[in-house]
């Protein structure tokens, strides 16, 4: 059974930085790409970030970029997203998602339940 | 605003058949392929359909995808109370070069 677990979130000041992490089971891990997705309260879902299989290929949403870094460690079943210079717009429940294939194309199929980020002073 | 755009909201009566559409662009819709999630009250998204009208193992036949030029549309048929949800529409976009999602429609059975 596929299993993914985020942690890390909470209450952060704007401008301050937070690591959300992500512990994956049930599939082979390095052979699909991971995915961060987001949702603001009462709000729909928002596509953050992405990486490839072996982290060759990362692509992220123009809101993040240059601010949120993805990054995986096959050896530990684990995904990260590192993010700096948080905003108030940047509080939402993040997922961590498994993609269907190898790339980031590969949409997700599983989903965790998510971990919140609050920014707020 | 979502690059993809849904009706906020839907409405069906037990047994009846409901479509929900998107509608996007060739950047997107019109190029790649289309996904369907549903997310109910409190809990991550389910993927619903994949690759425009694929279903996962285990979701129900009531649920189908179709996509044309620039829109798509999932149709659900046979309603009944449980698909009480939130439903959204993705694909990946050329010009972004990333996955969008749609704006989500409010699905009430009444």
């Amino acid at each position: 059974e596929v299993q993914l677990v985020e942690s890390g979130g909470g209450l952060v000041q704007p401008g301050r930085s937070l690591r959300l992490s992500c512990a994956a089971s049930g599939f082979t891990f390095d052979d699909y790409a991971m995915h961060w997705v987001r949702q603001a309260p009462g709000k729909g879902l928002e596509w953050v970030s992405g990486i490839s299989w072996n982290s060759g290929t990362i692509v992220y949403a123009d809101p993040v970029k240059g601010r949120f870094t993805i990054s995986r460690d096959n050896a530990k079943n684990s995904l990260d997203l590192q993010m700096h210079s948080l905003r108030a717009e940047d509080a939402a429940l993040y997922y961590c998602a498994k993609g269907r294939g190898p790339t980031p194309r590969d949409w997700p199929d599983y989903w965790g339940q998510g971990t919140l980020v609050t920014v707020s002073s | 605003q979502s690059v993809l755009t849904q009706p906020p909201s839907a409405s069906g009566t037990p047994g009846q058949r409901v479509t929900i559409s998107c509608s996007g662009s060739s950047s997107n819709i019109g190029s790649n392929i289309v996904n369907w999630y549903q997310q109910l009250p409190g809990t991550a998204p389910k993927l619903l359909i994949y690759s425009n009208n694929q279903r996962p193992s285990g979701v129900l036949d009531r649920f189908s995808g179709s996509k044309s030029g620039t829109s798509a549309s999932l149709a659900i048929s046979g309603l009944q109370s449980e698909d009480e949800a939130d439903y959204y529409c993705a694909a990946w976009d050329d010009s972004l070069n990333g996955p969008v999602f749609g704006g989500g429609t409010k699905l009430t059975v009444l």
